[in-house]
């Protein structure tokens, strides 16, 4: 079964803490992407990272930080020193196979609000 | 670089009538996509096109959807008759080669 939880419904946090958005996968590809997107309130999804299921190594992006861990198929998003701008719904997906743009399953998703 | 563009950004509509929506996406894209959202999920594929030829319609509940890409580029996605459950957001999507896809702002569909 191909499948994405996010088991964190809704998580708010005041302006310049730390929040980590958690992310937990199935599938049985050896291969496979793995993506975060944000949906601000104007609706539309908006891309942040994609990685393969070879590639381990985190990658941080500005405040923006991603752990992907295959030992315990989980792709958690950190957001460092968060701001007012980060107030959105963040999904994580997944997309089985060899072709990065392949039937992507997307999570419920977490919506995050950011306090000022 | 023009984005994926949809229209109408709103619709309503009551039970039984149909409804069609538009998605133009990125120029060059060959993979276009239309998801279904409903408000509190995330969004589900309802079908995939290359080109214009279908990959994924294996989420579409074709006594009612339809959707066509006839020259390859822009594609309508036709709800005929709408049920409440219908009411979403609908969103179009495009890719080049395979990376990542890049999405609309969505068409919210509110069937009374």
């Amino acid at each position: 079964a191909q499948k994405v939880t996010q088991a964190q419904t809704e998580i708010s946090v005041v302006e310049k803490e730390d929040v980590t958005l958690d992310c937990v996968y199935e599938t049985r590809d050896t291969t496979y992407y793995l993506f975060w997107y944000k949906q601000p309130p104007s609706g539309e999804l908006v891309f942040l990272i994609r990685r393969n299921s070879f590639d381990e190594q985190n990658e941080i992006s500005g405040r923006y930080s991603w752990n992907f861990q295959k030992s315990t198929s989980s792709f958690n998003f950190t957001i460092t020193a968060s701001q007012v701008v980060d107030s959105a719904v963040y999904f994580c997906a997944l997309s089985p196979g060899y072709s990065s743009a392949s039937k992507i399953i997307f999570g419920s998703g977490t919506r995050l609000s950011i306090r000022p | 670089e023009a984005g994926v563009a949809q229209s109408p950004r709103y619709k309503i509509i009551e039970k039984r009538q149909s409804v069609a929506f538009w998605c133009n996406p990125i120029s060059g894209h060959a993979t276009l996509y239309w998801y279904q959202q409903i408000l509190g999920q995330g969004p589900k594929l309802l079908i995939q096109f290359q080109n214009n030829g279908v990959v994924d319609d294996s989420q579409l509940p074709k006594d009612r959807f339809s959707a066509e890409r006839l020259k390859g580029v822009d594609s309508t996605l036709k709800i005929q008759p709408a049920k409440l459950e219908d009411s979403a957001v609908y969103l179009c999507a495009s890719s080049h080669e395979g990376r990542e896809l890049f999405f609309g702002e969505g068409s919210r569909l509110t069937v009374l």
